[in-house]
């Protein structure tokens, strides 16, 4: 059974860079399948973050594009996300998932994990 | 950039079929899947490829695509089904799109 589990800081400074790290158990992320992140602020919608494929291909939502980066250690079955300049507007709970896309047709976000909040204040 | 768009909200009675709709331009012309999410936790895929059902998700849901829309129907809806509902497609601009939300009131 897959499970995914967020970790990192609950608060991050305007401006600094939020760090989060995704450690998958049941599946080995080098096997297949893309993993992603997603993310939904208090109250709000769900928001695509972007992808990574096992080969370590990244792909990432156009408007969020220029400060993010998804990296994958596949020796600790991880992968993280670095938002960096973040406001306010990056307050929201995290979510990794395993992403069936291969990125360039269709998708769908199978298991998903708990999710952590992060709240950007000084 | 693709958009989708749900209805806010959405109400049925007990038992009877609750359907929840996602619009997008030529949204037939690929696939959609669907997300429940219950208060305080994380998105559960309900529906995939239009049609599909995961493992362990019940018979009474289910999904359809053509032309501009693709919608969730949900039959004999039961209490334990309020929830939010998302839809989410795929798009070459745009990647991954998620739709606004609806939330499914079962009284």
């Amino acid at each position: 059974q897959v499970q995914l589990q967020e970790s990192g800081p609950g608060l991050v400074k305007p401006s600094e860079t939020l760090s989060l790290t995704c450690t998958v158990s049941g599946y080995s992320i080098n096997s297949g399948h893309h993993w992603g992140w997603i993310r939904q602020p208090p109250g709000k919608g769900l928001e695509w973050i972007g992808s990574i494929s096992r080969s370590g291909s990244t792909y990432y939502n156009p408007s969020l594009k220029t400060r993010v980066t998804i990296s994958g250690d596949t020796s600790k079955n991880q992968f993280s996300l670095k938002l960096s300049s973040v406001t306010a507007a990056d307050t929201a709970v995290y979510y990794c998932a395993r992403d069936s896309g291969s990125g360039s047709t269709d998708n769908w976000f199978d298991p998903w994990g708990q999710g952590t909040l992060v709240t950007v204040s000084s | 950039s693709y958009e989708l768009t749900q209805p806010p909200s959405v109400s049925v009675s007990p038992g009877q079929t609750a359907s929840i709709t996602c619009s997008g331009d030529k949204l037939g012309d690929k696939y959609a899947c669907w997300y429940q999410q219950k208060p305080g936790q994380s998105p559960v895929l309900v529906i995939y490829q239009d049609t599909k059902r995961p493992s362990g998700i019940p018979e009474r849901f289910s999904g359809s695509n053509s032309g501009n829309t693709a919608t969730l129907t949900i039959s004999g809806t039961q209490p334990m089904d309020e929830a939010d509902y998302y839809c989410q497609a795929w798009d070459t601009s745009t990647a991954v799109v998620f739709g606004g939300g609806t939330k499914l009131t079962v009284l």
